[in-house]
Parts: structure tokens; C-alpha cells; sequence
């Protein structure tokens, strides 16, 4: 079956800090790969994606390389801001078959930036 | 606003009562997911519909749980004979489905306590 696992959190780190959320995962199939994330108070929202290996997807600064070698997609930022405070939630998801549907989560990493 | 919406945000009920939740997608998506996310653990897939047809339910959804599409519209998932272990978020997300895959997009969720 699928399944994801990512960095335990907490992270907490101060602003302008370089940012690593590991992530590796394993799937039947070729699987497209999510980053979302979780603000306080607020729902799910895609930060960013890739759909085959060695895309690199991006998004508000944040980016992530799909390594098909080492089943990784891990989460990078150069420079954090306290507004990135937030739940960091890898995902997978394997399109086969017509069932293009469900999406694996790890178990999220809290990220706390301090100014 | 056009996103995911679901009501009620939050319901506290006592254990044995039956309860309730509503998501209206975005108007164009044909397909719609439930997921439960629990403290601590990243969301795990509940069931999901295309149109109006339930398509695959988890495990995870006892027969305590039923969901319904009714016209492919609006959503409803009742909990029957409400446990503590029912206690979680409960998220919707909906997609545009076909033969290419599109992006799920999250409501804000409902949260479930059961006392």
C-alpha cells in the first residue's frame, strides 16, 4: 500500500532561517506527490506539487524535487517568515486504473518561526 | 468566495446522539472526498463520490457512518450512535475528475467532540 512519512516536528526555527522537512514515501505505482499546508484556524491548501521524477515544484518561496532513487520529496525554504508558522503536510497520490482519487498524508510537522 | 464550505464548524455531542455534517463543494467539481483527521496524525481518506455515486469507502467508515450525494451536489456524512473515538476533524475536499487528475481543494472542516 501507500504510505508517507515525514520529519517529527516540533521545528521551531528563527526568521530568515534555511528551512528541511524530510519526506520519503512508498507507493504501488508511479505516484504524483503534494505539499500542503495548515495555517491556524484554517483548511488544507496545496503549497505545491510534482507529478513525475525530477520535477521540482515551487511556490511562495518553498520547493520541492520529486527523487524517484530515494523515494523523497522534501520541503526547502532559504529564508522563513513568521507567517510560515503553520502544519506542513506531505502527500502522495497514485493516479492507475481510473482511480484517480485519494490522497495519502503523513502525519504533519508543525513548523513554528520566531522574529 | 467560492471554496469548500461545511457547517457546522464545530459540534459537541454526547456519546450515542446521532450527528450530522454538511459540505457544499465548489460548484464545478464533480467529485467530493471525506476525510478524518485526528490530533496528531495527518488526514486519512473516509470515502468519495463522482456525481452522486459513492465510489470506495474505507475501512475506516463503519457502518455507524453513512454518506450521501444527493443530484451530485452538496454532501452529507451522519455519524449514528456517536463514540469518543469519533472525536476528530472531519474534512471535505473536492476535484474536477476525469481521465487527467486535478488538485483536491479542502474546506475548513468540521470538529467533532464527543463527550
Amino acid at each position: 500500500g501507500n504510505s508517507v512519512t515525514q520529519m517529527e516536528g516540533p521545528v521551531t526555527l528563527s526568521e530568515e532561517a534555511f528551512l528541511t522537512i524530510n519526506c520519503t514515501y512508498t507507493a504501488t505505482g508511479y505516484p504524483s506527490l503534494f505539499w500542503y499546508v495548515q495555517y491556524p484556524g484554517e483548511g488544507l491548501q496545496l503549497l505545491l506539487k510534482a507529478t513525475k521524477a525530477d520535477d521540482k515544484g515551487s511556490n511562495k518561496g518553498f520547493e520541492a524535487t520529486y527523487r524517484k532513487e530515494t523515494t523523497s520529496f522534501h520541503l526547502e525554504k532559504g529564508s522563513v517568515q513568521v507567517s510560515d508558522s503553520a502544519v506542513y503536510f506531505c502527500a502522495l497520490r497514485t493516479d492507475s486504473g481510473g482511480s484517480n482519487y485519494k490522497l495519502t498524508f503523513g502525519k504533519g510537522t508543525l513548523l513554528t518561526v520566531n522574529p | 468566495d467560492t471554496g469548500v464550505s461545511q457547517d457546522p464548524r464545530h459540534k459537541i455531542t454526547k456519546r450515542g446522539q446521532n450527528v450530522t455534517f454538511r459540505c457544499d463543494p465548489i460548484s464545478e467539481h464533480n467529485r467530493l472526498y471525506w476525510y478524518r483527521q485526528t490530533l496528531g496524525q495527518g488526514p486519512e481518506f473516509l470515502t468519495y463520490f463522482q456525481n452522486e455515486a459513492q465510489l470506495e469507502k474505507s475501512r475506516l467508515l463503519s457502518d455507524r457512518f453513512s454518506a450521501e450525494r444527493p443530484k451530485g451536489s452538496f454532501s452529507t456524512l451522519e455519524i449514528q450512535r456517536t463514540e469518543q473515538g469519533d472525536s476528530a476533524m472531519y474534512l471535505c475536499a473536492s476535484s474536477i475528475g476525469g481521465t487527467v487528475t486535478y488538485e483536491q481543494y479542502f474546506g475548513p472542516g468540521t470538529r467533532l467532540t464527543v463527550t
